[in-house]
């Protein structure tokens, strides 16, 4: 079974800094792209960013480039986003999810969500 | 960058009732739509992929349809489960973009 466990959330002041950790069991890791997914409170989803297999490519929304690095380690089956610069419009629940693919990409495998707190 | 219109913002409906909800891409998306049920507190759920490709377990009164640049997600005979946002999303290239989502209330 399919399972995505992510950590490392909690509150950091206005531009500081965050790890996020997403450990993941149940499924071939390193064949599979990973994403990264966000939920500010009481609003939408956004995403964040994705990763390929090897790290080779890497893509992410315009409002968090070059403050967040999304990264893995195959070989500890885990997706890290380390999030740096930190802003209030940052904080959200972060969901990691595995991404599959027929007749286009999709999130079907979620993890539970860390929260992300920004606050002075 | 890809934008999705999503429309209503909400809607009030009543157990039997069918409901339509539309995603507008900005661009050509070919059929990488992706729609999504959450309910408050829960994680997203994956009801379609591909504009019309129910995923395994999600009840046969959802669908998905495409015409051209334009999305719908239909349920028919809502049920009292159903009550819940949903959202769609577009993965034919990033950055990936939500559509606002919809809340579908009961009436």
């Amino acid at each position: 079974e399919v399972h995505l466990v992510e950590s490392g959330g909690g509150l950091v002041q206005p531009g500081g800094s965050l790890r996020l950790s997403c450990a993941a069991s149940g499924f071939a890791f390193s064949d599979y792209w990973m994403s990264w997914v966000r939920q500010a409170p009481g609003k939408g989803l956004e995403w964040v960013a994705n990763i390929k297999q090897d790290e080779s490519e890497k893509y992410y929304v315009d409002s968090v480039r070059g403050r967040f690095t999304i990264s893995r380690d195959n070989a500890k089956n885990s997706l890290y986003l380390q999030m740096n610069g930190l802003r209030a419009e940052d904080t959200a629940i972060y969901y990691c999810a595995r991404l599959d693919y027929d007749n286009g990409w999709y999130l079907y495998y979620w993890g539970q969500g860390t929260l992300v707190t920004v606050s002075s | 960058d890809i934008q999705m219109t999503q429309s209503p913002s909400s809607l009030s409906a009543s157990v039997g009732d069918r409901v339509t909800i539309t995603c507008r891409a900005s661009q050509r998306i070919s059929r990488s739509l992706n729609w999504y049920q959450q309910k408050p507190g829960k994680v997203p759920k994956l009801l379609i992929y591909g504009a019309s490709s129910l995923q395994g377990g999600v009840p046969s009164r959802f669908s998905g349809s495409e015409s051209g640049t334009d999305f719908a997600l239909t349920i028919s005979n809502l049920q009292p489960e159903d009550f819940a946002t949903y959202y769609c999303l577009q993965t034919y290239s990033a950055p990936w973009t939500f559509g606002q989502g919809t809340r579908v209330e009961i009436k």
